[in-house]
């Protein structure tokens, strides 16, 4: 049992490049989400979904988008890569909205 | 606003017990989680607490008081291992996980 696995773990992009965070869950669990993590400041919420076909803006979607075609995949996609967009980058999974959240390893971004 | 407070930084001693606050202000109320990360690693999940009083999980403890808007995280036995940051995060009424900025807890020997 994997769990939420992120991938890739270190990138560095260009401004103006794109690029893809891959998220994967084998836990069944119909809730996933993307959150930005920078420094002193509290996780901020991207993007999330409820379940497959279903996404729903977050706090901070600005340059970001979505798609959960499956429930196991939860991709996250960056257009025109920003200096503001570096930051850690958590993909985490919920079975219900109640429950403990449990979050892949991280992306960390440098746009540069 | 939504707003979660807890304090940026602590220190305390090997074997010793430490208490890290947390306040918060956010529009509706369906739990409250504390969250455990190492530097450079992702969350890991640690309590949650949906009714007031004290949850008690080994050397960990939570506490909530709904009508203060406050929980405590109570960690007791330190081991330097316990050096890390702890997140507070409250959902609210939508369900959304509000995160705190986290507490540094520095374990000195």
């Amino acid at each position: 049992n994997a769990g939420v696995t992120q991938t890739p773990k270190f990138r560095i992009l260009k401004i103006g490049q794109s690029m893809t965070l891959q998220c994967t869950q084998d836990m069944n669990h119909n809730y996933m989400y993307w959150y930005r993590q920078d420094p002193g400041m509290g996780l901020k919420l991207i993007y999330y979904s409820v379940g497959a076909g279903i996404t729903d803006k977050g706090e901070v979607p600005n340059g970001y988008n979505v798609s959960r075609s499956t429930t196991e995949d939860f991709p996250l996609r960056l257009e025109l890569a920003a200096p503001s967009q570096t930051s850690v980058y958590f993909c985490a999974s919920s079975y219900t909205e109640s429950d403990g959240y449990t979050f892949g390893s991280g992306t960390r971004l440098t746009v540069v | 606003g939504q707003n979660i407070d807890q304090p940026t930084e602590m220190t305390a001693t090997e074997g010793a017990i430490v208490q890290i606050n947390c306040t918060y202000q956010t529009s509706g109320f369906n739990g409250l989680f504390w969250y455990q990360q190492h530097a450079g690693e992702a969350p890991t999940f640690l309590s949650y607490n949906v009714l007031d009083g004290l949850e008690e999980k080994g050397r960990f403890s939570s506490f909530l008081s709904r009508s203060k808007g406050y929980s405590y995280l109570l960690l007791k036995e330190l081991q330097m291992k316990d050096s890390a940051s702890y997140l507070c995060a409250v959902k609210d009424s939508n369900y959304q996980l509000i995160w705190g900025a986290g507490t540094k807890l520095i374990i000195k020997p």
